[in-house]
């Protein structure tokens, strides 16, 4: 079972170049969020969407875009990469939203030089 | 800062010893989970927790969730070297659904 994938595991951005992180999901969960994850902490909310063509700010959305046009696919956009956007990216799909399991992929590890 | 903080935020400890992690907010939850996460992984969830004063017991671990939902606490007894990893409560806002929030980490390290 393939379960969430996420494309690609590794990249590096020059400062103000932009990028596309894929997020796929064959579990036909309605929810799907995009985290970013910094060494050693917590992960944080950048965007969220309950169902396609639905998406919503999360708690550092600065920076980020995201489309929700079918219910397998949540792509993450960042136009001008900064410095701080390095970081470890993840998406997560769940079937009823907070409190439900979420399945996480296994991570975008972006640096940005 | 974030909403839900985690303490401590490293623990190093010996095989055979017990722990205790903490998640505290002042914030109200409906529901609070606590995942693992190894190395170059996502995270896995090991249990939800829905009603204030819940306490769920999975072998080694036991996890509580406060009285007033707005705390909770992963207890591990006779840590093992297999129950490395970083732990993170995450939580579902009261009103706020379709949202969880985590918290900021717990990073253990268990010793042979």
């Amino acid at each position: 079972n393939a379960g969430v994938t996420q494309t690609p595991k590794f990249r590096i951005l020059k400062i103000g170049q932009s990028m596309t992180l894929q997020c796929t999901q064959d579990m036909n969960h309605n929810y799907m969020y995009w985290y970013r994850q910094d060494p050693g902490m917590g992960l944080k909310l950048i965007y969220y969407s309950v169902g396609a063509g639905i998406t919503d700010k999360g708690e550092v959305p600065n920076g980020y875009n995201v489309s929700r046009s079918t219910t397998e696919d949540f792509p993450l956009r960042l136009e001008l990469a900064a410095p701080s956007q390095t970081s470890v990216y993840f998406c997560a799909s769940n079937t009823q939203g907070a409190g439900t399991e979420a399945f996480f992929g296994q991570g975008t590890r972006l640096t940005v030089v | 800062t974030q909403l839900l903080e985690q303490s401590p935020q490293f623990l190093s400890i010996q095989e055979g010893e017990n722990l205790t992690v903490y998640c505290n907010s002042s914030s109200v939850f409906s529901s609070l989970q606590w995942y693992r996460q190894e190395p170059g992984e996502g995270p896995v969830l090991l249990v939800t927790v829905v009603t204030g004063g819940e306490v769920k017991k999975l072998k080694r671990l036991t996890f509580q969730f406060g009285d007033a939902r707005k705390d909770s606490s992963l207890h591990i007894t006779a840590a093992q070297p297999g129950d490395t990893g970083l732990y993170l409560c995450a939580g579902t806002r009261e009103g706020r659904g379709n949202q969880f929030y985590f918290g900021t980490g717990t990073s253990l390290t268990v010793i042979p």
